[in-house]
């Protein structure tokens, strides 16, 4: 069972190009999660999405963000005209239910996709 | 708002020795609470969830407890191997998991 696929594992960007990044949850798994993990800080929530939904992009940044999950395919986390300060590790979970409703739902982490903003 | 805080930053103990890791949280009401592993360059690694209803959970060399009253939280991983090194992270939370900062361990051969 192949775990929360992430790709690219690495990007470089220059300031003002658009990054994207590609989430397979793991098999199974219907609850998608993004998290940003800055340099020398701790993972900060983005965005929770189930197919075709958003459900809470509370942590998403008001402008150039955007996150979509769709019927067919990844779960894409989309950074338009990046800046320096995007520079991170992004990472994506996966969770066969939602976590905290009935105490189960167990979060998958990817490996990360690591942005580079020159 | 939760505030998860991580004891030590560091830690550095020969082979053999067991381990203490400290998480606390300022919201004793959780859902879950996670303790992860992340190699360097690398993604998290679900060790152990301990649902708020639990108060430890084992897995192998691994045991972590959890006392929401004082809200806390111990990962204990007995006789350490240098495989252990690594940084340890605690989350607190359903789907919005609140992190600490983690504890970087090395183990000595």
């Amino acid at each position: 069972n192949a775990g929360v696929m992430q790709n690219p594992r690495h990007l470089v960007r220059r300031r003002g190009q658009e990054a994207r990044l590609r989430c397979s949850p793991m098999k199974g798994h219907s609850h998608v999660y993004w998290y940003r993990q800055l340099p020398e800080e701790g993972l900060k929530f983005m965005v929770y999405l189930q197919k075709e939904n958003i459900i809470d992009e509370s942590g998403m940044p008001k402008e150039r963000f955007s996150a979509e999950f769709p019927k067919e395919g990844p779960s894409i986390l989309r950074i338009q005209q990046v800046v320096r300060g995007d520079s991170a590790a992004y990472f994506c979970a996966s969770s066969p239910r939602i976590s905290g409703r009935d105490n189960t739902g167990e979060l998958f982490f990817g490996e990360g996709s690591r942005l580079t903003v020159l | 708002k939760q505030e998860v805080t991580q004891i030590p930053a560091a830690l550095s103990v020969p082979e053999g020795e067991n381990l203490v890791l400290n998480c606390s949280f300022t919201d004793s009401a959780i859902y879950n609470l996670q303790w992860f592993r992340q190699d360097p360059g690398k993604g998290l690694t679900s060790l152990l969830l301990i649902q708020s209803s639990q108060r430890e959970q084992t897995s192998g060399r691994l045991n972590a407890s959890l006392d929401k009253s004082s809200g806390r939280s111990t990962l204990y991983i007995a006789a350490s191997q240098p495989g252990d090194s690594a940084t340890y992270l605690c989350a607190v939370g359903d789907y919005k998991l609140s992190f600490g900062a983690g504890t970087t361990v090395t183990v000595r051969a």
